[in-house]
Parts: C-alpha cells; sequence; structure tokens
C-alpha cells in the first residue's frame, strides 16, 4: 500500500492564483481530511469528508474547496492564494477501528508559498 | 481552555537518556489516545494508541493515560539520536470521533 500520497510536494504561487492540492489514499478508509500546519499553531482542520459525496468544513475553511467524488480521492482547491495560507498542508485518510476508536494516517505533505 | 495542551518544548537531551512527552486535556469523556512522530519536513506518523487508563508499551516507547488527572505521556527509554522529531498527541472527538484533536508538539533533540 502506498498509504496517502499527496502532490505537489513544494508549490510557489503568486496572490490570486488558484490551484489544486491532489491526496489519494489506497486503504479503502471511508475518512479524508486536510489540515494545514503552521508553526506554535498546530494542525488545523479545514476540511473533511465522511465519504464520497459528503464533505464538511473545519475550523479554518475560508478560501478552501474541497470535493470527494470517489472514496480515494479527496482534492483541495486554493480559490485565490493569499500570502496567509503560505504553509505546510496535510492530507489524512482514517477509519473505525473494529476494536473501537479512530485511526488517522497522514501524508506526506505540500510546503506551499505563496508571494 | 483547549480540548489538548501540549508542553511546546523544545526538549534536547543526551543519547540513553529517559525522555517524558506529555499532553492533559479537558474532557474526562475521552478515551482513546495517540502519539504521533513528526520527522522535519514529513508527516506526522501514527506511535502509539491507547484506550482508557493504563500504560502500553511497544519497544522502547510506553504511552500512559492517568484519567482521574487528565493526564498523557509518552515515555522513551534509551533515546537515541533517531529520535529527535516533533511528539504530537491527539485524541479523537467524542461524538464525531473521525476528527480529532491536536497537542501543539514538543520538539525533541537527542544528542549523541
Amino acid at each position: 500500500n502506498a498509504g496517502v500520497t499527496q502532490t505537489p510536494k513544494f508549490q510557489v504561487l503568486k496572490t490570486g492564483q488558484s490551484m489544486t492540492l491532489q491526496c489519494a489514499q489506497d486503504m479503502n478508509h471511508e475518512y479524508m481530511s486536510w489540515y494545514r500546519q503552521d508553526p506554535g499553531m498546530g494542525l488545523r482542520l479545514i476540511h473533511y469528508s465522511v465519504g464520497a459525496g459528503i464533505t464538511d468544513q473545519g475550523e479554518v475553511p475560508n478560501g478552501y474547496n474541497v470535493s470527494r467524488s470517489t472514496t480515494e480521492d479527496f482534492p483541495l482547491r486554493l480559490l485565490s492564494a493569499a500570502p496567509s495560507q503560505t504553509s505546510v498542508y496535510f492530507c489524512a485518510s482514517s477509519y473505525n477501528r473494529l476494536r473501537g476508536g479512530y485511526e488517522q494516517y497522514f501524508g506526506p505533505g505540500t510546503r506551499l508559498t505563496v508571494t | 481552555q483547549k480540548e489538548v495542551e501540549q508542553d511546546p518544548g523544545p526538549l534536547s537531551v543526551p543519547e540513553g537518556a529517559i525522555v517524558s512527552l506529555n499532553c492533559t486535556y479537558s474532557n474526562s469523556a475521552f478515551q482513546y489516545f495517540m502519539w504521533y512522530r513528526q520527522y522535519s519536513r514529513k508527516g506526522p506518523e501514527l506511535l502509539m494508541y491507547t484506550y482508557s487508563s493504563g500504560n502500553k508499551e511497544d519497544g522502547r516507547f510506553t504511552a500512559q493515560v492517568d484519567k482521574s488527572s487528565k493526564y498523557i505521556s509518552l515515555f522513551i527509554r534509551d533515546s537515541q539520536p533517531s529520535d529527535s522529531a516533533t511528539y504530537l498527541c491527539a485524541i479523537p472527538r467524542v461524538l464525531t470521533g473521525n476528527q480529532f484533536y491536536f497537542g501543539t508538539g514538543t520538539s525533541l533533540t537527542v544528542i549523541p
């Protein structure tokens, strides 16, 4: 299993540009999430999905869109990039353990700089 | 009060030392507790998963939960330079367990 994969690894955008961060998982996990990680602020949830066709907002959703047409893929779209969106973005997938609780696995991250 | 709080460190120890990493949490209904390790410029990787109170051991790592104090700890015995990383505690939310509260992470450096 490749686990959770993300592309690109690095990206530089100019203010106002749009782009899509790709995320895929091959573990057949029901749940997927996007986080951003900033120094001193930890991981903050942007959007999440509980299954194909179902998405919802996390704590910092403004400026981002998501969709989930398949179990495997969960792209994150930046509509009009702003310097405040400079961050490291992590995609994660999770599943409900038979023994109870959830386990979550992360991708390697996309390092985004907006100038 | 934040749901999960973690000492940010940084923590610097000599090789071979015992390391103690800690988090506190606010909701007594939390039942599952996780520790992630994140190397520089990498994604977090799941290290330990514990349920309720008590200890869980995996090699040099021991995760401990004290529900009476709402305190969770990760102990690393015989620490190695390869343990140098940021360690994050994580707790699944009670009603929507597929979402998680994260600590801000403790940066650990093990000096050879």
